[in-house]
């Protein structure tokens, strides 16, 4: 069975600060990962994903992951913070690519201080 | 392209009574899946249509239900509602390959139950 955990619920950082969001998961074969944005009252939007590929994952917006499978992570950074990254980050995993469904972490919130 | 669309955008309802939520996937979209979304729970998967058959489902009581109809629209059903069933329900399309890598949100329909 797959799980994901994402360390700490709330992430504060000043604007042009590095952020790092991390997201630990568990799965006993090869996993699918991915990292979605939600927006106040807005769906889940995807902003990257690792389907075995190249480690080192680009997605929008700036956003990078990657993925250390020796510390089963897959940590969510950008190195400069914008006021409009502020939302709720949340990791997901999933064994394949099919139709298996994702599994989610809690989320973290990032609050952006000007 | 227009992207998932939820109808409707709230509800409001009291303990006993059922609702119906809509889902229209992006055109083209035959896999709707619906997840819902609370602050102590996160994400949580409900189930997964795909050409009108029921795929998935995830660990939910018998009360909540969902159907596919011939034009992908999708709609879930919650019966006696009760007051934990509060919560945005998010409905997700993608379409007939690589299910997880191509997954597109809407922006759900908030329920609350008093």
């Amino acid at each position: 069975a797959q799980s994901v955990t994402q360390l700490g619920s709330h992430v504060s950082v000043s604007e042009g600060a590095l952020v790092l969001l991390r997201c630990n998961y568990s799965s006993s074969v090869p996993p699918y990962l991915f990292w979605y944005v939600q927006y106040p009252n807005q769906g889940l939007q995807l902003l990257l994903k690792y389907t075995s590929a190249a480690t080192l994952v680009k997605g929008i917006n700036g956003f990078e992951a990657e993925f250390k499978k020796s510390e089963t992570s897959f940590h969510l950074t950008k190195p400069s913070a914008h006021m409009s990254d502020a939302a709720e980050y949340f990791c997901a995993v999933t064994p394949n690519s099919g139709n298996t469904p994702l599994v989610f972490g809690k989320g973290t919130r990032l609050s952006v201080i000007a | 392209k227009a992207g998932v669309t939820q109808t409707p955008r709230y509800l409001i309802k009291t303990r006993g009574q059922q609702v119906t939520l809509s889902c229209s996937p992006i055109s083209g979209h035959r896999s709707v899946s619906w997840y819902q979304q609370t602050p102590g729970q996160g994400l949580q998967f409900l189930f997964e249509y795909f050409s009108e058959t029921q795929r998935n489902k995830g660990n939910f009581p018998g009360r909540f239900s969902g159907r596919q109809f011939s034009n992908s629209r999708s709609e879930m059903n919650v019966s006696t509602l009760e007051l934990g069933d509060s919560a945005l329900y998010l409905c997700a399309s993608s379409p007939e390959a690589q299910t997880n890598e191509k997954l597109f949100f809407g922006s759900g329909t908030q329920l609350s139950v008093l």
